[in-house]
């Protein structure tokens, strides 16, 4: 059975400053990961990270794919309130059938 | 715009009463899903369809109930079986081809059982 792994599972930091969440995976034929923003209701997309493809960024926000320690982690700096969400890493198998397998979530709380 | 609808937002529902929760594309996408979110449990699929008329259980599929007659459209059924039934209810599509995982999510519907 797959398995996605999040850490930490809540974090509270100051404006400015920097984190990074970190998410493990066991999968059998892993084909990709993604990480999303869940700030109230409806996750968003941030990142797909694959074997040809294992760092992303996009402004402040950059993610790492570590094949050898089956992991990934999700940076952020000089964070902003608005950071402020549920981050959610999940993991999809070639074996799946188009299925992504979800961590429990990291809740970042971002005070001004 | 295209997007994915899912209704009603709330719902309450007593106990021994079956509910259907709506989630509707217009993506045109082919794959859809069902997830259930519960604090601190992260997403769990309930039901997934990959193409009309054809559909799978996900890993807490008891209790629940669904259809896909037709591409755009998607249904989730909570039924009196499902010993606990209040949860923040989250549908997805996919384009289901081998490129992406990418998910698009609604807005949600939470159940609460009285």
């Amino acid at each position: 059975e797959d398995k996605v792994v999040q850490s930490p599972l809540s974090l509270v930091v100051h404006e400015g400053d920097t984190v990074t969440l970190n998410c493990s995976y066991e999968v059998t034929n892993f084909r990709s990961l993604l990480w999303y923003k869940q700030e109230k209701k409806a996750p968003t997309f941030l990142f797909m990270l694959t074997s040809s493809g294992i760092e992303k960024k996009s402004g402040r926000l950059s993610s790492i794919l570590d094949k050898k320690e089956l992991s990934s982690i999700l940076n952020i700096t000089a964070t902003q309130t608005g950071d402020s969400a549920i981050y959610l890493c999940a993991v999809e198998a070639f074996s799946s059938g188009d299925k992504l397998t979800f961590g429990t979530g990291t809740r970042l709380a971002v005070r001004p | 715009d295209g997007g994915i609808t899912q209704s009603p937002k709330y719902l309450f529902r007593k106990e021994g009463q079956n509910v259907t929760l709506s989630c509707e594309q217009n993506l045109n996408h082919d794959a859809m899903y069902w997830y259930r979110q519960d604090p601190g449990q992260g997403l769990r699929l309930i039901y997934y369809s990959q193409i009309v008329n054809d559909f799978q259980k996900g890993d807490i599929a008891e209790g629940y109930s669904v259809s896909r007659e037709k591409k755009e459209s998607f249904p989730l059924t909570v039924t009196s079986a499902q010993k606990n039934p209040t949860a923040f209810y989250l549908c997805a599509s996919a384009w289901g081809d081998t490129n992406t995982g990418e998910l698009f999510f609604g807005e949600g519907s939470r159940l609460t059982v009285l």
